[in-house]
């Protein structure tokens, strides 16, 4: 079993759309989560960052984090084309241990 | 502002050639990496610095070489030993230090191609 896996995709939605991202883990030593947006040849950017269980809010996009069942989301509401990007889960046990990364999913939002 | 520039945008290697590819960041970041991509998979660590002069191997270190001369700058050679260089590379930095728990900021990449 690999220690991260996210949802294959792609992703197709209409515009306006609640989407949900999933990432799932076998290492219960992870607690700092991130979700990093990535756009076509660009590098990715943090778009979310967490510490442990719970959940983060920021504008449209809210991160959830399940230690217990080793999942973590990422929604966003009201999705608008300028989403349209690959999204990645990553994260790290300790704070100097490395991150590992999900594949990626890609999302298209349909105007 | 305050990032990553990463250059080239675009890197063509022939045969037996090695090549460098530049990272440079005005974050004041301590630590920095370089990481891998490849279609359908997430990334993966090359090498990784903690601080000047000091620099670890990451979990596909064969083929590639490092070196942190500056705070700012951590160049990457891809050898000729490398035989699939082929990829998107990305270069990220962190606050670093202790606690060390701040995340990861990237750079735009260069994709590197074999002629």
């Amino acid at each position: 079993q690999k220690e991260v896996e996210q949802d294959p995709g792609p992703l197709s939605v209409p515009e306006g759309a609640i989407v949900s991202l999933n990432c799932t883990y076998s290492n219960s030593a992870f607690q700092y989560f991130m979700w990093y947006r990535q756009y076509s040849r660009k590098g990715p950017e943090l778009l979310m960052y967490t510490y442990s269980s719970g959940n983060k809010e920021d504008g449209r996009f809210t991160a959830q984090v399940d230690k217990s069942s080793k999942y973590i989301s990422l929604f966003i509401r009201d999705s608008q084309p300028s989403d349209s990007a690959t999204y990645l889960c990553a994260m790290r046990a300790g704070a100097n241990s490395k991150l590992t990364f999900g594949k990626g999913i890609t999302l298209s939002v349909r105007p | 502002d305050g990032g990553i520039t990463q250059s080239p945008k675009y890197l063509f290697r022939k045969e037996g050639q090695n090549v460098t590819l530049s990272c440079e960041q005005n974050l004041n970041h301590d630590a920095m990496y370089w990481y891998r991509q490849d279609p359908g998979q997430g990334l993966r660590l090359i090498y990784y610095s903690q601080i000047v002069n000091d620099f670890q191997k990451g979990d596909i270190a064969e083929g590639y070489s490092v070196s942190r001369e500056k705070k700012e700058s951590f160049p990457l050679t891809v050898t000729s030993a490398q035989k699939n260089p082929t990829a998107f590379y990305l270069c990220a930095s962190s606050i670093g230090g202790v606690p060390g728990n701040q995340p990861q900021h990237f750079g735009d990449g260069t994709r590197l191609s074999i002629l």
